[in-house]
């Protein structure tokens, strides 16, 4: 069964970088995800999606303080240069067959 | 650039059917590129996908509503929409439409969100 697992919290500093990350679940390392933000009191905005080779395709007018990359089972989300309106909810995406699953979030705070 | 918008009622009664509209502009529904879906996040909780049409009309369900849950696409009006029937208190939510990639599967456009909320 695919199964995404992310950390439910993270932080860094304003101006700083984070690294966020999403785990799928055992027998599945292959797959693409891909990475969304809510902000709260709005739609999700997409951000990219991450190939398992670490190649990424971002959505139009994502700054290139965002980023992806792989490691085996994990697909990460670099965010550089934090600024406060990157204060959001971070959700990973994947899809197997005709099915989506979701994971759980990771909400980041900027200090 | 394409937009989707959410439409239908805020409150739905307990045991009735909820039902939702997406209006799709700057995009045709017709497009053989993509397919269309609709998410949903309970209060304080994440997102669940709900399900996904393609244009040829194939449908594909979350197993854990797949009883209750039917989308459907009107390519006259540019609108897909989502009806869930036999609603409780555990379909509350925020619901969005959104547009999949077909090749590559991710969600590249969403809309803003409708809050359902199921009460007598």
């Amino acid at each position: 069964q695919l199964v995404l697992t992310q950390s439910p919290s993270a932080s860094a500093s304003l101006g700083a970088s984070v690294k966020l990350t999403c785990t799928l679940s055992s027998g599945h390392s292959s797959y693409a995800i891909a990475w969304h933000q809510k902000q709260p009191e709005k739609g999700p905005r997409y951000l990219m999606k991450v190939n398992s080779d670490g190649s990424h395709t971002k959505g139009d007018g994502i700054p290139d303080r965002f980023s992806g990359s792989s490691s085996g089972a994990e697909r990460y989300l670099t965010i550089s240069r934090l600024q406060s309106e990157d204060e959001a909810d971070y959700y990973c995406q994947a899809w197997g067959g005709a099915n989506h699953v979701f994971g759980g979030g990771t909400k980041l705070t900027v200090l | 650039q394409v937009q989707l918008q959410e439409s239908g009622p805020g409150l739905v009664k307990p045991s009735e059917t909820l039902s939702l509209t997406c209006t799709v502009s700057g995009g045709s529904i017709s497009s053989t590129s993509y397919y269309w879906g609709w998410i949903r996040q309970p209060p304080g909780k994440g997102l669940e996908w709900i399900g996904s049409l393609y244009y040829s009309g194939s449908a594909y369900y979350n197993e854990s509503l797949e009883s209750r849950v039917t989308i459907s696409l009107d390519t006259s009006k540019n609108q897909f929409s989502l009806r869930l029937t036999s609603v409780t208190a555990a379909d509350m939510s925020v619901y969005y439409c959104a547009r999949f990639v077909a090749v590559a599967g991710q969600a590249d456009s969403w809309g803003q969100g409708t809050l359902v909320t199921v009460s007598a």
